[in-house]
């Protein structure tokens, strides 16, 4: 079956550290995205790639790091510059940025900062 | 820029009863869909429902219609007959042109047997 795959599932941190969260679809879609979930807060953009090798910045980018090597892989960096890394972060997927698709998303990674 | 504004933090519902969650959207793009995403307790997001703004009729799935209001820029949901399993937090979201999903903030749905 087509989805979105994100590992792991729970990650925990110390400070000071970079972590990577992983993304892998086979939808064969173009677009991929990260999001941040904190509570009370919806979820808010941090990146996205509309094509392989290329990206650009969302609404909550700094601290954060992106590549997009390959069609089906969209692994976000949380660096250490992020002030307040512990989050719920969302993957997701559509066919493109066109408005009449909506998004696949993946399960989901729980950051924790220990 | 868009908008989406959910102003209901959490709502209750006996089981068996509808519910309606709101939602009011801002967009200065005459080209827009409009979406509803569940998220239960285990954390993924479930598409349930999709409107254009260019859709005469108001869309459904199942149980589920978005009652979309132009003129007013609401696209509520309402659900039908709930079930215990709808308790989640439900999103609505909108993308206008080619630009990314914008998300409101979300209401907590609890159902009650």
């Amino acid at each position: 079956d087509g989805g979105i795959t994100q590992s792991p599932k729970y990650l925990f941190r110390k400070e000071g550290q970079n972590v990577t969260l992983s993304c892998e679809q086979n939808l064969n879609h173009d677009a991929m995205y990260w999001y941040r979930q904190d509570p009370g807060q919806g979820l808010r953009l941090i990146y996205y790639s509309q094509i392989v090798n290329d990206f650009q910045k969302g609404d909550i980018a700094e601290g954060y790091s992106v590549s997009r090597e390959k069609k089906e892989s969209f692994p976000l960096t949380v660096t250490s510059a992020q002030k307040n890394p512990t989050a719920f972060y969302l993957c997701a997927s559509s066919i493109s940025t066109s408005g009449d698709y909506g998004y696949t998303f993946g399960s989901g990674t729980r950051l924790t900062v220990v | 820029a868009q908008k989406i504004t959910q102003t209901q933090p959490g709502m209750f519902v006996q089981e068996k009863e509808a519910v309606t969650l709101d939602c009011t959207y801002d967009t200065s793009d005459p080209s827009y869909g409009l979406f509803w995403y569940k998220q239960p307790s285990s954390g993924e997001m479930i598409f349930l429902i999709y409107q254009g703004s260019y859709d005469q009729q108001n869309a459904t799935e199942g149980r589920y219609s978005l009652n979309f209001q132009k003129a007013r820029k609401s696209a509520n949901l309402v659900i039908s007959a709930s079930q215990l399993g709808d308790s989640a937090m439900y999103f609505c979201a909108m993308s206008a042109g080619y630009s990314t999903l914008t998300f409101g903030k979300g209401t907590m749905l609890l159902v009650s047997p």
